[in-house]
């Protein structure tokens, strides 16, 4: 299995740009989650999917952000218009069902805004 | 809410036992989770308690107790690789909404 992947890796922009982040969950699992890591504020999740479906979305920071899964494959979160402030690592996690596996990390998305 | 504290940075010397502690106030549980992250790369999953008690996995252990809201890790024969920051993480009783602590930046030296 080729695990949780996203892209791109890295990712700078200008201030005002619209940024897209991707992430392809392992397959077969059915929960997806967004989370975002800084040094100041640590791993906060952001929203997480089930079957597609997004159930809470209370992490996230403003009408800036948005998330979609339109299908069991693949995710997305959008930022428009980003801002210095949402540099940070964002982390795409999936698992299956709400037993005791733990969650599966993509490698990350290193977002740096200017 | 939840508020989960653990302390920031730790020592150890190559071989020796470390235990890191993890303490948490919650509205509601529904499981405790630890995770392993090296500098630049993703967290890795190590161990999950949802009762109260310990799990031991090789080398790593896991101990809770929901009454005192207390959890800790306990890593034995510690080896270079294991320097990185270990995370606690509450899962509430709802779905699956996970906080996670700050994380603690584990220091092993020869």
């Amino acid at each position: 299995d080729a695990g949780v992947i996203q892209s791109p890796r890295h990712e700078v922009t200008e201030m005002g740009q619209e940024v897209t982040l991707r992430c392809k969950p392992i397959s077969g699992h059915d929960y997806l989650f967004w989370y975002r890591q800084t040094m100041m504020r640590g791993l906060e999740l952001l929203i997480y999917f089930n079957n597609n479906v997004p159930i809470d979305d209370s992490g996230m920071p403003e009408d800036r952000f948005s998330a979609k899964m339109p299908n069991a494959s693949f995710s997305t979160l959008k930022i428009q218009p980003s801002e210095p402030r949402d540099s940070a690592v964002y982390f795409c996690a999936s698992c299956l069902g709400t037993g005791g596996g733990g969650q599966y990390f993509g490698p990350g998305t290193r977002l740096t805004v200017t | 809410g939840q508020n989960i504290d653990q302390p920031t940075e730790m020592t150890a010397t190559e071989g020796a036992i470390v235990q890191i502690n993890c303490t948490y106030q919650t509205s509601g549980f529904n499981g405790l989770f630890w995770y392993q992250q090296h500098a630049g790369e993703a967290p890795t999953f190590l161990s999950y308690n949802v009762l109260d008690g310990l799990e031991e996995k090789g080398r790593f252990s896991s101990f809770l107790s929901r009454s005192k809201g207390y959890s800790y890790l306990l890593l034995k024969e510690l080896q270079m690789k294991d320097s990185a920051s270990y995370l606690c993480a509450v899962r509430d009783p709802y779905g699956q909404n996970f906080v996670f602590g700050p994380g603690t930046r584990l220091s092993v030296l020869p």
